[in-house]
Order: C-alpha cells, then structure tokens, then sequence
C-alpha cells in the first residue's frame, strides 16, 4: 500500500512554457500532500503543503504565483511551473501523507517517483 | 526552528557487514517524528523506518533499525546484512510542529 505515482517522470519543454505535474495518491486518500524541488546532489528542498480543498501554503522564497498548487481531490495535486526558465530545471518530487490519529509527527510521507525536468 | 544534521557525507561498507548512519536534531518539541529515506539514483524515496519520539522501543524493520538516543537527540540507521542494492542516498528527516525537514543527506556505497 502507499503508493503514489506522479506523471510525467520526465519532460522537456522551452522556456516561456508552462509544465503542469500531477501526484496521485493510489490507495489512500492524502489529506496533505508536499511538493519538494531537489538539485543535483542536495536534499529536498519543501516549496509547498497543499491541504484539499484549500490554498497551498509556500515556503519562504517560493513563489506562488510561478509554481500553481491545486489539491481538488483527496488523491490529486498538479504543480503547474508558469513561464518556465531554464533556472526551473530541477527534479520536482512530491509526497502524500494519510492523517492519522497521532497527528503530525507521525505522519508518514509516502513520496512518487519525480520529475525531471529540464527548460531550454 | 528545527534542524537535522547528517555528518557522513559518505559511507562505504563490505558487502554483508553492518553500517551505521548518523543523524542527530535540536528540537524543543515534545512529540515528534524521525524517518529514514533510501534515495537510489533513480531518484525516488523510498521509506524505510520511523521512530516516533514517545515510542519506548527502537524501531526495526527487516534489516533496517533505529538506534534512538533521545537525550543525545540522535536517531541512527542501522542497515545489517549490507547489500550491493542498498548503495544509494540515505536521507534523516524529522517531522513535530512543522513540516518534514531532511538532513543532507549521506551517499552509502557497498562494496563486493
């Protein structure tokens, strides 16, 4: 159990364009999920928490209004990057977690696969 | 605000043998939350093991264990029984009041 997936793993666009990523949470549903963007060989950088039904919180620094979280569903969040520039290149990684009755700290994360993406 | 230090940039170890990785947090919190995450080069995380900050014993699962030292604030991995598949990025991560803060990461290599 605890799967999620993320599409696309891999994409290519230039830059002006805009890129939208989806997490899915497969077998439970994800009252939380996370968005982190990872460099080369550094840990993961948190850009965002997004809660159903309600407004992403952004990290200091992350700007909102270039990368658009929406959280519709209790199994989905897209991360759209508008206006892409080739500094957005970056592996883009999301995570879900099923709220449980301990509350936050015993959440676990359940992270999809990635994203890379890469702006020309 | 909380912090995670993972001292070991990298670590390398014979195939078979046991390998320590290191992490320690400051935290004022009280109830908290320690994972390990596998990274391979693949690139996604992998969730290994969790220590919740109240639980009396350590953690284990498979050949993964938490050696928990909570007045020294420290959650170590233990990966018994190395093999050449856990060559990958090891990352400590706590999680209390705030959203999940990763250490740095450490790059562990088994050797044949």
């Amino acid at each position: 159990g605890a799967v999620v997936s993320q599409h696309p793993s891999r994409v290519i666009c230039k830059s002006g364009t805009s890129v939208k990523i989806e997490c899915r949470s497969l077998d439970f549903q994800a009252t939380t999920m996370f968005w982190y963007r990872q460099f080369p060989k550094k840990s993961l950088m948190l850009m965002a928490t997004s809660n159903e039904g309600s407004k992403a919180t952004y990290e200091q620094g992350v700007e909102k209004d270039k990368f658009l979280i929406n959280h519709a569903s209790l199994t989905l969040s897209t991360l759209t990057v508008t206006s892409a520039h080739p500094e957005d290149s970056s592996f883009y990684i999301c995570s879900a977690s099923e709220a449980l009755a301990g509350g936050p700290s015993t959440d676990t994360q359940y992270f999809g696969p990635g994203t890379r993406l890469t702006v020309l | 605000a909380q912090k995670i230090t993972q001292t070991q940039p990298g670590m390398f170890v014979q195939e078979k043998e046991a390998v320590t990785l290191d992490c320690t947090y400051d935290t004022s919190d009280q109830s908290y939350g320690l994972f390990w995450y596998k990274q391979p080069s693949s690139g996604e995380m992998i969730f290994l093991i969790y220590q919740g900050s109240y639980d009396e014993q350590n953690a284990t699962e498979g050949r993964y264990s938490l050696n928990f030292q909570k007045a020294r604030k420290s959650a170590n991995l233990v990966i018994s029984a190395s093999q050449l598949g856990d060559s990958a990025m090891y990352f400590c991560a706590f999680s209390g009041n705030t959203p999940l803060v990763f250490g740095k990461g450490t790059r562990l290599s088994v050797i044949a």
